[in-house]
């Protein structure tokens, strides 16, 4: 069993529309999590970092953490064509670390 | 921008070359880490340096190397490339003002192995 598991997709919507994104990973001792989100040809950009469980919200973007159930979950309101991208969940045991582990990422477009 | 500089941008090795890929960053601060982001991969962690010390390292041989000098900078080198060794190579450093957690990447560098 991989340490993060995220489904690839490809996730297709339309603009709009609500998009929810989700983790799943087995090492108990992950507190720190992240969202990235990718651009064709471009690094990762941080869009949600959260610590240990709870909820953060930060404009159209909703990031969850259930550390119970070993879950992640970001949501985007109104999906815009511009969120089109791959969005990369990572997570990390250690807060002094750049130690992360990602997800593999799910491919999103929104259609206008 | 991210204040994150990689070079070159793409680059196309033969199998048992060697490698070498750069790093800069204008934040000044003083680690730097390496990953390896295969084609529908999410990146994995090679290695993280701490004032020029490798302070961390992910599952990879001892062919992949790396340097941080004192301005910061920093060099991904990987010997006797393999096929396998096909990916993109990011350089990350900590965000400004963030905790070590929050890290800027750079666009990186596509290495395709032949």
């Amino acid at each position: 069993q991989k340490e993060v598991e995220q489904d690839p997709g490809p996730l297709s919507v339309p603009e709009g529309a609500i998009v929810s994104l989700n983790c799943t990973y087995s090492n108990s001792a992950f507190q720190y999590f992240m969202w990235y989100r990718q651009y064709s040809r471009k690094g990762p950009e941080l869009l949600m970092y959260t610590y240990s469980s709870g909820n953060k919200e930060d404009g159209r973007f909703t990031a969850q953490v259930d550390k119970s159930s070993k879950y992640i979950s970001l949501f985007i309101r109104d999906s815009q064509p511009s969120d089109s991208a791959t969005y990369l969940c990572a997570m990390s045991d250690q807060g002094g670390s750049e130690k992360l582990v990602f997800g593999k990422g799910t491919k999103l477009t929104v259609n206008p | 921008e991210t204040g994150v500089t990689q070079s070159p941008t793409h680059l196309i090795k033969t199998r048992g070359q060697q490698v070498t890929l750069r790093c800069s960053s204008q934040s000044g601060h003083n680690t730097v880490s390496w990953y390896q982001q295969a084609l529908g991969q999410g990146p994995q962690f090679i290695f993280q340096y701490y004032r020029e010390e490798e302070n961390g390292r992910g599952n990879f041989p001892p062919r992949f190397s790396g340097l941080q000098f004192p301005n910061y900078s920093s060099e991904l080198n990987v010997n006797a490339l393999e096929l396998d060794d096909s990916a993109l190579y990011l350089c990350a450093t900590q965000g400004r003002g963030s905790g070590a957690n929050v890290l800027t990447f750079g666009a990186g560098s596509r290495l395709t192995v032949l």
